[in-house]
């Protein structure tokens, strides 16, 4: 079964505080691709990273950070000193073949000031 | 360059009404989708396209009928919409492989 796991429902920090959002997924194949949206309130899905099944490395944008660690098919997501900007839902997803995104339940992240 | 826009912003209908989203994408991308996002349940894949003149269904296709005559444009049909079909509708588009998608800013569909 093609499965992603978002667990944290909500999450609530205050500005220049770190936050992780975690990300677990299931899959059979042996080649994927898994992605990072952010939907702030507009409505809107913005793509944020993408990471093939063959690169670990982790990397480093700004105040974003992605670790993929294949061993626990985790794929989690770091915002360093959050800012009220970053409020918005973010969506872990999980790409197979044709290009189908599997997607997950989205964390909601409010920064307050 | 317009990137994904989609037809209209908002929609009230009726049960039993009918109706047409379109969604155009200027990025020749082959690829094609539409999803459904209700809440607390992330984006669901309804139909998607992987070239003109194909379709396929995803992940919840009853209900809704597509059609992708020219590559730059996917036409998502309710035929006799449902209360059930409320939700905000998204088209995306992507190039074959690994690639992100690039998604429209969403339908707003109320089915009274």
């Amino acid at each position: 079964a093609q499965k992603v796991t978002q667990a944290q429902t909500e999450i609530s920090v205050v500005e220049k505080e770190d936050v992780t959002l975690d990300c677990v997924y299931e899959t059979r194949d042996t080649t994927y691709y898994l992605f990072w949206y952010k939907q702030p309130p507009s409505g809107e899905l913005v793509f944020l990273i993408r990471r093939n099944s063959f690169d670990e490395q982790n990397e480093i944008s700004g105040r974003y950070s992605w670790n993929f660690q294949k061993s626990t098919s985790s794929f989690n997501f770091t915002i360093t000193a959050s800012q009220v900007v970053d409020s918005a839902v973010y969506f872990c997803a999980l790409r197979r073949d044709t290009g189908k995104l599997i997607f997950g339940q989205g964390t909601t992240l409010q920064v307050k000031p | 360059n317009a990137g994904v826009t989609q037809t209209p912003k908002f929609r009230v209908l009726k049960t039993g009404q009918s109706m047409t989203l379109l969604c155009a994408q200027d990025m020749n991308h082959e690829y094609m989708y539409w999803y459904r996002q209700d809440p607390g349940m992330g984006l669901r894949l309804i139909h998607y396209s992987v070239g003109e003149g194909t379709t396929a269904k995803g992940e919840v296709p009853d209900g809704y009928n597509v059609s992708r005559l020219k590559k730059q444009n996917f036409l998502l049909g309710l035929e006799s919409a449902a209360p059930s079909q409320t939700s905000v509708y998204f088209c995306a588009s992507s190039a074959p492989g690994g690639y992100e998608q690039f998604f429209g800013p969403g339908t707003r569909l109320t089915v009274l």
